[in-house]
């Protein structure tokens, strides 16, 4: 089985620079997904990680770190549009293409 | 119409009520998934069909019945729900259920049961 652990909430500027931590426990790993959820609408894919270190795609990177069972979103330049929850999933060895996503971090962009 | 659809938007049904959920991608996927979210739950995956057999079932309660009749529909029956089944269904699909795949979301249906 896995668990994915991430903040509930979080509250930041627009301007600024967010980081979003996820942190699992599988028994065998083979990538993480980020997704992004507005309110209502369908999760979007955001970033895939499956070796160690950053992938910078825009205004957004995604991080890993396997050893330590730890991934982060970071979002440079937040825009009042960034609100949203940020969706954090595992894909187990031999598992195929199939997820098991965290709870989600309700982000909040304020002026 | 692109991407992944699904139908109806919301749906509000009683406990003693038949209806079905359905989906439709458009993006010449061979996988497709059922998802359920509840409020302050993570997405819990329910279904997987790969090349129109199913090839996962999350340990599912049979008041629900998925159906892939192709690879661009796939279908949920639902019947005698209780309402702790209220929740947003999502559909997705993916080029395959195997390998690194982004999977595609559908808006998902809205099913309260009353």
């Amino acid at each position: 089985g896995q668990n994915i652990d991430q903040p509930t909430e979080m509250t930041a500027t627009e301007g600024a620079i967010v980081q979003i931590n996820c942190t699992y426990q599988t028994s065998g790993f083979n990538g993480l997904f980020w997704y992004q959820q507005h309110a209502g609408e369908a999760p979007t894919f955001l970033s895939y990680n499956v070796l160690d270190g950053l992938e910078e795609k825009g205004r957004f990177s995604s991080f890993l770190s396997r050893s330590k069972g730890y991934s982060y979103l970071l979002l440079k330049e937040l825009q009042m549009k960034d609100s949203a929850s940020y969706l954090c999933a595992v894909r187990e060895d031999n598992a195929g293409n199939m997820l098991t996503f965290g709870g989600g971090t309700r982000l909040m962009v304020k002026p | 119409e692109t991407g992944v659809t699904q139908t109806p938007r919301h749906l509000v049904m009683g406990m003693t009520n038949k209806k079905s959920l359905k989906c439709e991608q458009h993006l010449g996927h061979n996988a497709m998934y059922w998802y359920k979210q509840s409020a302050k739950k993570p997405l819990e995956l329910m279904f997987v069909y790969n090349f129109k057999e199913q090839t996962e079932n999350n340990s599912v309660p049979s008041r629900f019945s998925p159906e892939c009749p192709n690879s661009s529909h796939l279908f949920l029956h639902l019947h005698t729900l209780q309402p702790e089944d209220s929740a947003l269904y999502l559909c997705a699909s993916s080029p395959n259920h195997r390998g690194t795949y982004e999977q595609y979301f559908g808006p998902g249906t809205r099913l309260t049961v009353t």
